[in-house]
Parts: structure tokens; sequence; C-alpha cells
């Protein structure tokens, strides 16, 4: 199975600062398509998760373009330019290259 | 707009089964595999099972094989799991999403597994 190491797991910032979060695939997630399986995505306190990042860097609709993603192979990174009240949460990095599909522990993002 | 609506959670003893389902909407069903992924309280996100486009291929988290069956029901756009010899580490909100992106998400469904 590929692990996914999500660094940190914990994270409190000061709003307007900015925070980045690292995630660490065991194998590579570059598919024969040409195509890297790899996203990040949100959960808000009390909600479902939400696609923030497909494709390493790759917005999906509606996400503020204060989120960015990027890396390759094995190593991605998620950052927030600028932090926001809205944006706490548990940002949650995963692959779907292959079953099983697999996320990492997930980053708690919390206002200072 | 694409909606997925999950029910069929409750309270069952060990042993027991459920059934979930999940009722999609807004888009071409029958176009798009479909998976159920599942969250412990106060855990993280766990993929449970997916299923294909035409339902010909299944696949299963190790955890879940061999209890857990996925299926689908393209005249009535939804998707199934049914779930046998509940234990208590089933408990959990279970989601369904569409794979690979996993861009939608259900609001969920609380299973609980216990005495």
């Amino acid at each position: 199975d590929i692990v996914m190491t999500q660094t940190p797991l914990s994270l409190s910032v000061t709003p307007g600062q900015p925070a980045s979060i690292s995630c660490k695939s065991s194998q590579s997630l570059l598919y024969s398509d040409g195509k890297t399986y790899f996203y990040w995505y949100l959960q808000k306190p009390g909600q479902s998760p939400q696609l923030l990042i497909y494709g390493i860097s790759n917005r999906f609709s509606g996400v503020p373009d204060r989120f960015s993603g990027s890396g390759s192979g094995t190593d991605f990174t998620l950052k927030i330019s600028r932090v926001e009240a809205e944006d706490v949460g548990v940002y949650y990095c995963m692959q779907s290259i292959q079953p099983p599909w697999t996320f990492g522990q997930g980053t708690k993002v919390e206002i200072k | 707009e694409v909606q997925l609506l999950e029910s069929g959670g409750g309270l069952v003893q060990p042993g027991g089964s459920l059934r979930l389902s999940c009722a999609a909407s807004g888009f071409t069903f029958s176009s798009y595999a479909m998976s159920w992924v599942r969250q412990a309280p106060g855990k993280g996100l766990e993929w449970v099972s997916a299923i294909t486009e035409s339902g010909d291929r299944t696949y299963y988290a190790d955890s879940v094989k061999g209890r857990f069956t996925i299926s689908r029901d393209h005249s009535k756009n939804t998707l199934f799991l049914q779930m046998n010899s509940l234990r208590a580490e089933d408990t959990a909100v279970y989601y369904c999403a569409r794979p690979p992106d996993f861009d939608y998400w259900g609001q969920g469904t609380l299973v609980s597994v216990s005495s």
C-alpha cells in the first residue's frame, strides 16, 4: 500500500500570514497516462471534506487563489499565501493512483 | 448541481448488518466510478471501497474485505454498501464520493456498532 505522510500534524497561524503543509508518498504518483493522482482536501469543522487541489497544482472550482499546490513524484506541498479565519480545519492529502487509495494523517490548522 | 445523499446508517450490534445507500443527482451516474470513504470519531479519512462505472469491478480495503459489498443501481442512480459482520471498529461516518478526484462528497451517514 502507498503510505502518505503529512507534516506538520498541527499548525497555528496568525491571520494574514502564510502556511505550508508537506505530504510525502512512499511511491511515485505519476501514472502511465501522464497524470499525477495527488490531491489536497480541507475538512472544516462539522463538515464533509472538500476538494481543494487536484493533480498536484490545479485549484478546484471556487477555491480561492491563496491556495496553491506544488511538487512532483513523491513530494508535495500545499501553501496558503495569507491564512484567513475560514481556512481552519483539517487538511488531508490523498493518492488515487492505485487501490487502496490512501490519505495522509491530516494536518489541523488553527488560527492564533 | 452534483448532489450525493447518503442514508441507512444507525446503531447496530456487533455481528449485525446494515445497508447504506447513496442517491446521486446532477450528473450522469453511469459514467462515473463511485466510492465509499469512512471517518471514525475523531480520526482521519479511510478509503473503504470502490466500484467501476459499469459495476464490473469492485475494490475493497483489507479491513472490510469479505464483509462489505459495494454495488450500484443505474436505474435508481444509487450506490450501495452492504455491511455484514459489523465490528466496533466499523463505527464511523460513511461518505460516498466520486473517484479518482473525490470532487464531490455527501454529508455522510453515521454507523455505530455497539452492544
